[in-house]
């Protein structure tokens, strides 16, 4: 079967770095994104891998291992309105999105 | 600015009383999707339009359904809405089905039924 793993729940302190794992397996792949969503608010993108490496836009990186079905998020410089749920979805060979449940993170001053 | 509109953002509905929900783009694109979101749990993917093409999820029951009049639309019925129904809606769109083609999402329409 298809599925997303990532943790439930993740704590962090301002000003700190934090990575949100997730490991994938799917029916083909087509790349993997990470979507930040905050509490009663749609989903909005943050960024797309397809190829193995490490990918990165200001504070936040993003990196795969198509080998390992492994993805991680990195948010470096922690701002308060970091404080959201991380959602990983992985695309199949069907281009559908497999998603995870999401990852809650929780900043603390 | 493009963007995906969903209206209305809240409803309210009654056990077996049947509710449209809308979605439209100004981003042109190709594909629309509707999703079923529970608190804390991943999005669920009901149906979507490549295009005028109908897809329908193996599991998403018959109590949904969904109508795609133009490019820019895309509504959600819901015929008999039970308790279980109750949930956050999501429309997305994407240029295209193709692996780089990114979904936006609209802001969601929280659905209440009593």
């Amino acid at each position: 079967g298809q599925n997303i793993d990532q943790p439930t729940e993740m704590t962090a302190t301002e000003g700190a770095i934090v990575q949100i794992n997730c490991t994938y397996q799917t029916s083909g792949f087509n790349g993997l994104f990470w979507y930040q969503q905050h509490a009663g608010e749609a989903p909005t993108f943050l960024s797309y891998n397809v190829l193995d490496g490490l990918e990165e836009k200001g504070r936040f990186s993003s990196f795969l291992s198509r080998s390992k079905g492994y993805s991680y998020l990195l948010l470096k410089e922690l701002q308060m309105k970091d404080s959201a749920s991380y959602l990983c979805a992985a695309m199949d060979s069907n281009y559908q999105l497999i998603w995870g449940a999401g990852t809650k993170l929780i900043i603390k001053p | 600015d493009a963007m995906v509109i969903q209206n209305p953002r809240y409803q309210v509905t009654q056990f077996g009383k049947p509710v449209t929900l809308s979605c439209s783009q100004t981003l042109n694109h190709n594909v629309m999707y509707w999703y079923q979101q529970k608190s804390s749990q991943a999005p669920k993917l009901l149906f979507h339009y490549y295009d005028k093409d109908f897809n329908n999820e193996a599991d998403t029951p018959d109590n949904f359904q969904s109508r795609r009049p133009n490019t820019s639309f895309c509504f959600l019925d819901i015929r008999s809405p039970g308790l279980g129904d109750a949930a956050m809606y999501l429309c997305a769109t994407s240029r295209d089905r193709n692996g780089a083609d990114t979904q936006y999402f609209g802001p969601g329409t929280r659905l209440t039924v009593l």
